[in-house]
């Protein structure tokens, strides 16, 4: 099946840093990935489309300078929290879709982000 | 996309089969129905999805009523691994739609 890697898996980082979460389609291309934030005991929360050679597109409430994508390639996606604060501490996944019959989203397994 | 409304929780016993309902009133003739489920501080993990026919994998069996407003997700002989967050998304075909996620419904296996 569609494989989706995400790296790094976990960072702690310090308040005021900035951090590049990586999003990559390893056995397919994607011209579109998705971001989502999921803070504890609660549901996944869409933040953003990335798409590939155009800037992303954000849903209401996400500050697009504070949480910059890059989709620089078809099988790479880069979320950067910048100048991070403690409240941005959450678990940050990727998506993506090999476009084939039903196209259907994979994940990947999630980057847990935590902000001192 | 059409919402879905879950049951919060639910048990199971393990080798048993774990039956899980979603209601879609308001689906529409073409959206899917799509389910997943998310394993503790992991990437939601697709099982299997479907349009108005009952579908089978490997993972588990859907069945979508006939006048397509519900539908139940059959894990067969539910393991400990089993237990999860599952998710019923409704929502258009696309490689450009993005997923939206209810509340779900906890499914704890019980040995």
């Amino acid at each position: 099946g569609a494989v989706v890697s995400q790296h790094p898996s976990r960072v702690i980082c310090k308040s005021g840093t900035s951090v590049k979460i990586e999003c990559r389609s390893l056995d397919f291309q994607a011209t579109t990935m998705f971001w989502y934030r999921q803070f504890p005991k609660q549901s996944l929360m869409l933040m953003a489309t990335s798409n590939e050679g155009s800037k992303a597109t954000y849903e209401q409430g996400v500050e697009k300078d504070k949480f910059l994508i890059n989709h620089a390639s078809l099988t790479l996606s880069t979320l950067t929290v910048t100048s991070a604060h403690p409240e941005d501490s959450s678990f940050y996944i990727c998506s993506a879709s090999p476009g084939l019959a039903g196209d259907t989203q994979y994940f990947g397994p999630g980057t847990r982000l935590t902000v001192l | 996309d059409a919402k879905t409304t879950q049951p919060p929780s639910m048990d199971c016993a393990e080798g048993r089969a774990a039956n899980l309902p979603c209601n879609h009133s308001t689906i529409s003739g073409n959206e899917y129905v799509y389910w997943y489920r998310q394993i503790h501080s992991q990437g939601p993990q697709y099982i299997i999805h479907g349009l108005k026919n009952n579908e089978t994998n490997e993972m588990a069996s859907l069945i979508i009523t006939e006048d397509r407003k519900s539908s139940t997700l059959i894990l067969p002989h539910a393991t400990l691994r089993d237990t999860a967050v599952y998710y019923c998304i409704v929502s258009l075909s696309g490689s450009a739609r993005q997923l939206t996620f209810g509340s779900g419904t906890q499914l704890t296996v019980l040995p």
